[in-house]
């Protein structure tokens, strides 16, 4: 049974780089047709697409977000990850990470981690 | 840039009673292929999103059959014929037909009279 389980700091500074790892069990990314993406939920908000990962390295990201945003893959790890850089506290949420199928939507969620940005 | 909106975004319902969401996109989501790419979600209090409806109209694996979507286009509705208490959470609808950017709608509130 695939599962996904992110991990990382809760709590980053104001300026500083956010860093996330999703780690993945039960599928191997390498091969597979599924995209590997990033969601995030500010507290009481809705869901923001943050970004997604081929395993070939292919990225693609939420514009509103792409200058600040690198989502990456390490397929010998069975892992792929998130930075945001220059976060201030809007960028405080859970965020998510999910398998998306082309067609079949994101049907395999982590049970996502909430990062909280303060000094 | 596409925008989804659902309504109603806070929905009261009495158990046994149907249920019904709207969710419209700024722009058709009617792919070249014939397909729309509109999924809906559940997240239940304190989970994470779970994938409901894929394809405007197709129940995940597991999703009971008193969930149904439909639509085409720009609008699309999910519906619960009989609402039980195990439905309550944040419904969103999320389009991909304009892959690789995905976009949520801004939520339902489902909660139980």
């Amino acid at each position: 049974q695939l599962q996904l389980q992110e991990s990382g700091p809760g709590l980053v500074k104001p300026s500083e780089t956010l860093s996330l790892t999703c780690t993945v069990s039960g599928a191997s990314i390498s091969g597979s047709t599924s995209y590997w993406g990033w969601i995030r939920q500010p507290p009481e908000k809705g869901l923001e697409w943050i970004g997604t990962v081929f395993y070939t390295g292919t990225t693609h990201y939420n514009p509103s977000l792409k200058s600040r945003v690198t989502v990456s893959v390490d397929t010998s790890r069975n892992q792929f990850s998130l930075q945001m850089t220059s976060v201030t506290a809007a960028d405080t949420a859970v965020y998510y990470c999910a398998r998306l199928d082309y067609g079949n939507g994101a049907a395999s969620w982590g049970q996502g981690t909430l990062v909280t940005v303060s000094s | 840039d596409i925008v989804m909106i659902q309504s109603p975004l806070s929905l009261p319902v009495t158990p046994g009673e149907p249920a019904s969401i709207s969710c419209r996109s700024s722009q058709s989501l009617l792919h070249s292929n014939g397909y729309n790419y509109l999924d809906w979600y559940l997240q239940k209090p304190g989970q994470s999103p779970q994938l409901l409806i894929y394809l405007g109209s197709n129940r995940a694996s597991g999703v009971p059959d008193r969930f149904s979507g439909s639509g085409s286009g720009t609008d699309f509705t999910l519906k619960i014929s009989r609402v039980e208490a195990e439905d309550v959470g944040l419904y969103y609808c999320m389009q991909g037909t304009y892959w690789p950017l995905y976009t949520f709608g801004q939520g339902t509130k489902l909660e139980i009279k």
